[in-house]
C-alpha cells in the first residue's frame, strides 16, 4: 500500500514569491492534516480536513496560507506571498478516521526555504 | 507554555544499555498519548501508543502518569538501529490534531 506522498521534496523560493505544496494521502483516508516544523521548534499543527471540508484550521499562522482539498482526495497548501519565517518542513498526514485508535501516517515532508 | 515538554538530549549510550526518556504535557484534559520515532530527514512514525496502565512492546515500555501529566519511554538492550529522535506526542481534548514535543535525540554507540 502506498504511503502519504508529498511534492516537492524541496523548494527554494525568494521572499514574496508563491509556493504550492501538494499532499496525496493514503487511498481511502478521509482525514488529512498539515503540520509544520520550523528550525529548532517542535512540529506544529496547521489544519485538518475531513474529506473536502476544513474541520479545524486553528493552527494556520495567517491569511498568507491557503489550504484546499477539492474532491476530498489530494490537498494543496499555498503560501502567498512567502516570508522568511515560513521556512521549515511541511508535513502532511492522513488517517482513516478520527480517534486515538486511528494512526496518523505522515508523509516525508516538503522542505521549504525562503531566501 | 508549550503543550509538550521534552529533554532534547542528546543521549549517547552504548549498545545494550537501557535508556529512559521523559516528557510532560500541560493540558490535564489531554486524551491520547504516543511516542513517535523520527529518523534524520524522514517523517515521524508511530512507535507506540501510551496507555494509563502502561504498555510494553518488545524492548520498549511506555508509562503514563496522569496525576503528574508525565509520560515516559524506556528502551532496554539498545540497538544501533534505535538511533533516532523520539517524539512525545499528545492529542488534545476534543481535537484530533497532535501536539508534539521537540524530540529527544538518541545515538546508540557500538
Amino acid at each position: 500500500e502506498a504511503g502519504v506522498t508529498q511534492f516537492p521534496s524541496h523548494s527554494v523560493i525568494e521572499k514574496g514569491q508563491t509556493v504550492t505544496l501538494r499532499c496525496d494521502p493514503i487511498s481511502g483516508h478521509d482525514n488529512l492534516y498539515w503540520y509544520r516544523r520550523v528550525m529548532g521548534k517542535e512540529i506544529k499543527f496547521l489544519l485538518h480536513f475531513v474529506k473536502e471540508s476544513k474541520q479545524d484550521e486553528s493552527g494556520m499562522p495567517n491569511n498568507r496560507f491557503l489550504a484546499e482539498r477539492t474532491g476530498g482526495t489530494y490537498s494543496t497548501l499555498k503560501v502567498q506571498p512567502a516570508e522568511l519565517e515560513d521556512s521549515g518542513v511541511y508535513f502532511c498526514a492522513s488517517s482513516q478516521a478520527i480517534g486515538s485508535v486511528y494512526e496518523q501516517y505522515f508523509g516525508p515532508g516538503t522542505r521549504l526555504t525562503v531566501t | 507554555r508549550k503543550e509538550v515538554e521534552q529533554d532534547p538530549g542528546p543521549f549517547n549510550v552504548p549498545e545494550g544499555a537501557t535508556v529512559a526518556f521523559n516528557c510532560t504535557y500541560s493540558n490535564s484534559a489531554s486524551q491520547s498519548f504516543f511516542w513517535y520515532r523520527q529518523d534524520c530527514r524522514k517523517e515521524p512514525k508511530l512507535l507506540m501508543s501510551v496507555y494509563s496502565s502502561g504498555n510494553e512492546d518488545g524492548r520498549f515500555t511506555a508509562q503514563l502518569n496522569r496525576a503528574s501529566q508525565y509520560i515516559s519511554l524506556l528502551i532496554r538492550d539498545s540497538k544501533l538501529s534505535d538511533s533516532a529522535t523520539y517524539l512525545c506526542v499528545v492529542r488534545g481534548p476534543g481535537a484530533n490534531n497532535l501536539f508534539f514535543g521537540t524530540g529527544t535525540r538518541l545515538t546508540v554507540i557500538p
